[in-house]
């Protein structure tokens, strides 16, 4: 079975633009989970989203959002990049929502804000 | 907020040698989780611990889980090359609804 599979898997972006990334969760699977992780750091968390709707907010600006579609897929959206948004974003699907679920991670997506 | 600590940061270990990484939480932690990444990898979940005093053995590696459910530890017996990578904690709180990942513990073992 396919694991979670995450699009694009390098993204070059400016200062100011937006971005947006995309996730598949493993077939079954009806919560995905955003994090992002920064060089040398755990990941933190974004979004949780379960059934289309959000369960969980991390401490993100605005100018982070996300969604959930019909068949579980996600993405997530940041605008007004700011340089400090460079990152490894890792996109995570499990079985239900909450925190007590194993998270099962896709290879992310790398940003770099120039 | 909540805040999950990891020590240490980076350890080198010669082949066969025994790795410990401590992980310490500031609030009192519903479950906690264990990850591996690989280098250029994603996290890879390796076990889930719920119950106050909970120890978990997968082949070399003995996971634990504190009394006060404020600590874990993850043992590594006889490490191999295979071993090599960072290795997270996570952990959430009753009442939380996201999952809080320590800085990790960078392991190298030297053949």
């Amino acid at each position: 079975d396919a694991g979670v599979t995450q699009s694009p898997t390098h993204l070059i972006k400016t200062r100011g633009q937006h971005v947006t990334l995309r996730c598949s969760p493993i077939s079954g699977h009806k919560s995905v989970s955003w994090y992002q992780q920064v060089l040398g750091q755990g990941p933190q968390f974004i979004f949780q989203y379960y059934e289309k709707e959000e369960r969980g907010r991390g401490n993100f600006p605005d100018r982070f959002s996300a969604r959930q579609f019909p068949n579980y897929s996600s993405e997530l959206n940041v605008n007004a990049l700011l340089l400090g948004d460079s990152a490894l974003y890792l996109c995570a699907s499990s079985l239900a929502a909450g925190a007590n679920q194993p998270q099962h991670f896709g290879d992310g997506t790398r940003l770099s804000i120039l | 907020g909540q805040q999950v600590m990891q020590i240490p940061q980076y350890q080198h270990v010669q082949e066969g040698e025994d790795f410990t990484t401590y992980c310490n939480s500031s609030t009192t932690l519903s479950n906690i989780q264990w990850y591996k990444q690989r280098p250029g990898g994603h996290p890879v979940f390796l076990i889930q611990l719920v119950k106050s005093g909970e120890v978990k053995k997968q082949k070399r590696l003995t996971f634990q889980f504190g009394e006060a459910k404020k600590n874990s530890s993850l043992h590594i017996t006889a490490t191999q090359t295979t071993d090599v990578g960072t290795y997270f904690c996570a952990g959430s709180s009753g009442s939380a609804r996201q999952l809080t990942f320590g800085s990790g513990t960078q392991l190298t073992v030297l053949p």
